[in-house]
């Protein structure tokens, strides 16, 4: 089945420096990718939508030059929280979908993020 | 706008009991309805979808859901749980443009 592949699972990071999460697609070709962020026992809250060679769509109150998100090629999509703040700690997850996935689309198993 | 509701956050069953998490939906059109489980730490596994046909879809794990229009309803059942399917489960449904909309989640705790 699709599988995606997303590191690193946990990163602590110092305030005010920037982090990358990877999220690969490795078995399909990912045309869209979406990036969740979740707090401890809530639910998950959309970020962003991103096509490949596309710039990413934000969500309405996601903070777009915090978050950068690139999708460059089809198996491959980044996060990164620049300038990172005690309050951008949380569980990020992405998802990928692609040609003949459909909906259900494969979510990677996240990045728990912790900013000191 | 389209939302899901989860109405219970926690439920706990014994080893073995059978076990139904509900889940409701408004949505305007033909929904594509999806549960996923979270265990601690992880990401979501996808347990089952359901796009059209027949009301009743089997997933994995033993899980299955019923697709009811008229009570908008999509409810997860599994005849008899077993400790290891505690876990966080969402139901989720899709907008016209492919983004999922979660619900708040059930969290499931099993008794021995």
């Amino acid at each position: 089945g699709a599988v995606v592949s997303q590191h690193p699972s946990w990163v602590i990071c110092k305030s005010g420096t920037s982090v990358k999460i990877e999220c690969r697609s490795l078995d399909f070709q990912a045309t869209t990718m979406f990036w969740y962020r979740q707090f401890p026992k809530q639910s998950l809250m959309l970020m962003a939508t991103s096509n490949e060679g596309s710039k990413a769509t934000y969500e309405q109150g996601v903070e777009k030059d915090k978050f950068l998100i690139n999708h460059a090629s089809l198996t491959l999509s980044t996060l990164t929280v620049t300038s990172a703040h005690p309050e951008d700690s949380s569980f990020y997850i992405c998802s990928a979908g692609g040609r003949g996935q459909g909906y259900g689309y494969t979510f990677g198993s996240g990045t728990r993020l912790t900013v000191v | 706008a389209q939302s899901v509701t989860q109405p219970d956050i926690h439920i706990t069953v014994s080893e073995g009991a059978s076990l139904e998490l509900r889940c409701n939906y408004s949505y305007g059109a033909t929904p594509y309805l999806f549960w996923y489980v979270q265990s601690p730490g992880q990401g979501l596994q996808l347990l089952l979808k359901y796009f059209s046909g027949d009301t009743l879809v089997q997933g994995i794990k033993g899980f299955e859901a019923e697709f009811k229009r008229s009570q908008s309803s999509f409810n997860l059942r599994k005849p008899s749980v077993h400790w290891s399917d505690a876990a966080e489960y969402f139901c989720a449904v899709a907008n016209q443009g492919g983004k999922l909309i979660f619900g708040q989640g059930t969290e499931l705790s099993v008794k021995p």
